[in-house]
């Protein structure tokens, strides 16, 4: 596609459900990532995806985050056993070897109630 | 470990004038990359402008320039002739350029909110 889509924009959920968040990269970039973006703060490094190997999954906060990428294109975020403090913006970006600039996604923002 | 700071929680311009957004980084790497990030009221980020910690001369692009102080470890982020449409949260980030690799995490700062005024 043109951009990198986040698919869902919105999701509500109940603590202590799991929750998939998705992320379409732009066709052919390598190189995806996610962050997370707390209400007026700055952006959380989560994990980055070079194919389907994660050479840095450092900023996953915890045991309930993982993330997966298949065919070296779509990723998907999964958080389980979801809490409170999970309810942010989720910003996924992709970019090519030797690219300045990631281009970021809308996000998805995650509510749990 | 990288460290971004942003100093200004947020900053008032009058439309058409210059104004400068601070930021300040610390890390131990020899080679990294600066950028500025613009995030409009609608979320999404948009890239506006890299600095090369080895790169000689100061970036710009279009109304955007970057201020690099190397040994000041600051990069501000000059926008000439504002406009109304600039008004945004700005974040400036870097990333260790290791190996010569343009791949790895951006570190962010935690922002600046700019608002244009007519």
């Amino acid at each position: 596609g043109a951009g990198v889509s986040q698919s869902p924009s919105n999701k509500v959920t109940e603590k202590g459900k799991d929750v998939e968040l998705r992320c379409d990269p732009i066709s052919g970039h390598t190189a995806l990532y996610w962050y997370r973006q707390s209400l007026g703060q700055g952006l959380e490094f989560l994990i980055y995806f070079q194919g389907n190997s994660a050479p840095d999954k450092s900023g996953l906060p915890s045991d309930r985050f993982s993330a997966e990428r298949t065919g070296g294109s779509v990723s998907t975020l999964t958080i389980q056993r979801t809490q409170q403090e999970d309810s942010a913006v989720y910003l996924c970006a992709s970019s090519l070897r030797g690219e300045k600039g990631y281009t970021f996604g809308s996000g998805t923002r995650l509510t749990v109630v | 470990a990288q460290k971004i700071t942003q100093t200004q929680p947020g900053m008032f311009v009058q439309e058409k004038e210059a104004v400068t957004l601070d930021c300040t980084y610390d890390t131990s790497d020899p080679s990294y990359g600066l950028f500025w990030y613009k995030q409009p009221s609608s979320g999404e980020m948009i890239f506006l402008i890299y600095q090369g910690s080895y790169d000689q001369q100061n970036a710009t692009e279009g109304r955007y320039s970057l201020n690099f102080q190397k040994a000041r470890k600051s990069a501000n982020l000059v926008i000439s002739a504002s406009q109304l449409g600039d008004s945004a949260m700005y974040f400036c980030a870097m990333r260790a350029n290791a190996g010569g690799t343009s791949y790895g995490k951006l570190t962010f700062g935690q922002g600046t909110i700019l608002t244009v005024h007519p």
